[in-house]
């Protein structure tokens, strides 16, 4: 089946590291990926990862991917106030184009 | 390059009323997802059209849901005779491939709100 989980909530100090997982059951995903959504707009892709690859880092956004385990994680470092949203993971098959989305972790970022 | 375009931002409707939300993909996509966004959820997946074509639309309400993304023009998500529960985001996707698997690109959304 279809099923991505998250966590609903995380908060983190500025400066610090924030690390945002997420679980997916289907094996035959090929793409995995983190969308950022701020308040009342719509979602910003961040980053992606085929699921050939186990780490990705882009600035100071690193995936990492565990496929054994189908587990994905967000690492923001240095996460600012402006980080503060919700963050969506997502994944994807070869044999359709719909996405298929976590609930979300809302992740709030305090001074 | 302009990004997804979506249109009415924001959309109240009485019950029993049409809503018609209208999706620009990006220059040069083919390819157009619908994507319902109830509060305090995630995002799911309704249907992915190419031109004139419904490629999948197993996410779609069977009854009072419609989407056509026609040759010319925009894509419209048609929600007939609308009810409460159909008060959500409704976000509209883009991209330029055939098959699924490359990077969707989102627009702003059209918020839904059923009085």
């Amino acid at each position: 089946g279809e099923d991505v989980e998250q966590s609903l909530f995380l908060s983190v100090r500025e400066g610090d590291s924030s690390v945002i997982n997420c679980t997916y059951t289907d094996s035959s995903s090929t793409y995995l990926y983190w969308y950022k959504q701020e308040p009342g707009a719509g979602l910003q892709l961040l980053t992606y990862i085929f699921s050939n690859m186990d780490m990705k880092q882009d600035q100071r956004l690193t995936v990492l991917l565990n496929k054994k385990d189908k587990h994905l994680s967000l690492r923001i470092a240095d996460t600012q106030t402006g980080d503060s949203a919700i963050y969506f993971c997502a994944e994807t098959y070869n044999q359709g184009g719909k996405l298929i989305f976590g609930q979300g972790t809302e992740l709030s970022v305090k001074p | 390059n302009a990004g997804v375009m979506q249109n009415p931002r924001h959309l109240v409707r009485r019950r029993g009323q049409e809503a018609r939300l209208r999706c620009s993909p990006m220059k040069g996509h083919s390819h157009v997802y619908w994507y319902r966004q109830l509060p305090e959820e995630g995002l799911k997946f309704m249907v992915y059209l190419q031109k004139e074509n419904i490629i999948d639309e197993s996410g779609m309400p069977k009854e009072r849901f419609s989407a056509e993304f026609p040759k010319e023009g925009p894509s419209i998500l048609r929600i007939q005779q609308v009810v409460r529960g159909d008060s959500a985001a409704y976000f509209c996707a883009s991209s330029p491939l055939k098959q699924g698997g490359d990077t969707q690109y989102f627009g702003p959304g059209t918020r839904l709100t059923v009085l």
